[in-house]
């Protein structure tokens, strides 16, 4: 099975902060990872798909870069509906696996 | 609107067997994979099972197969998750979530708002 790793598992950060979250494979997945943003009590959301490509509707602020083993997602300019938890996955092969989680919380 | 509604969530005793079911609107449900996804409170998530448009390629966790079969029926635009022989562990809510179109993406692209599963003597 391919392990995720994502760093940090929680972060804390300011209202116009520019947010970086990591996120490895244990083994070359070439782009296919994805992001999801969780708020409390909600299902998640689809924010990139294929390492960069932004689903419709999500913010330009969101971007995600990396291909291989090493992904990051990008939150430039933080908003105050941006504070949740974000999780990545593989979906390269079967089972599909996701990462543990980075809480992003207010400073 | 485009939805997913699960349902057949409940307070259940280890060992005993459930029926998840996900009821899928304004979309065409037959083009789509479909998964189940589940969350342990306060946990991170954890993808269950999953199957393409017409449940040629059929894949489960390790941690539930042998116990639990995904199916659906297209022409009730439904998805279902049978689950057997109960664990605590399994105790999560557990989420219906929609594939692209294409067979070669597996990821989600709307979930529902998930139905809850305790498993508890």
């Amino acid at each position: 099975d391919i392990q995720m790793t994502q760093s940090p598992s929680s972060l804390s950060s300011s209202v116009g902060d520019r947010v970086t979250i990591s996120c490895r494979a244990s083994q070359s997945i070439s782009i296919y990872l994805n992001w999801y943003q969780q708020k409390p009590g909600k299902a998640p959301k689809l924010l990139i798909a294929g390492a960069s490509s932004l689903e419709r509707g999500v913010p330009s602020r969101f971007s995600g870069s990396g291909s291989g083993t090493d992904f990051t997602l990008t939150i430039s300019n933080l908003q105050p509906e941006d504070f949740a938890t974000y999780y990545c996955q593989q979906s390269y092969s079967f089972p599909l696996t996701f990462g543990g989680g980075t809480k992003v919380e207010i400073k | 609107e485009v939805q997913l509604v699960e349902s057949g969530g409940a307070l259940i005793q280890p060992g005993r067997s459930l029926r998840l079911s996900c009821a899928a609107s304004g979309l065409t449900f037959e083009e789509y994979a479909m998964h189940w996804v589940r969350q342990a409170p306060g946990k991170g998530l954890e993808w269950v099972s999953g199957l393409n448009w017409n449940s040629a390629t059929i894949a489960y966790a390790d941690s539930v197969k042998g116990r639990f079969t995904i199916s659906r029926d297209n022409a009730k635009k439904s998805l279902y998750l049978q689950m057997n022989s109960l664990r605590p562990e399994d105790t999560a809510f557990y989420y219906c979530a929609k594939g692209p179109v294409g067979d070669s993406y597996w990821y989600f692209d709307l979930w529902g708002r998930g139905t809850l599963v305790t498993v508890s003597s």
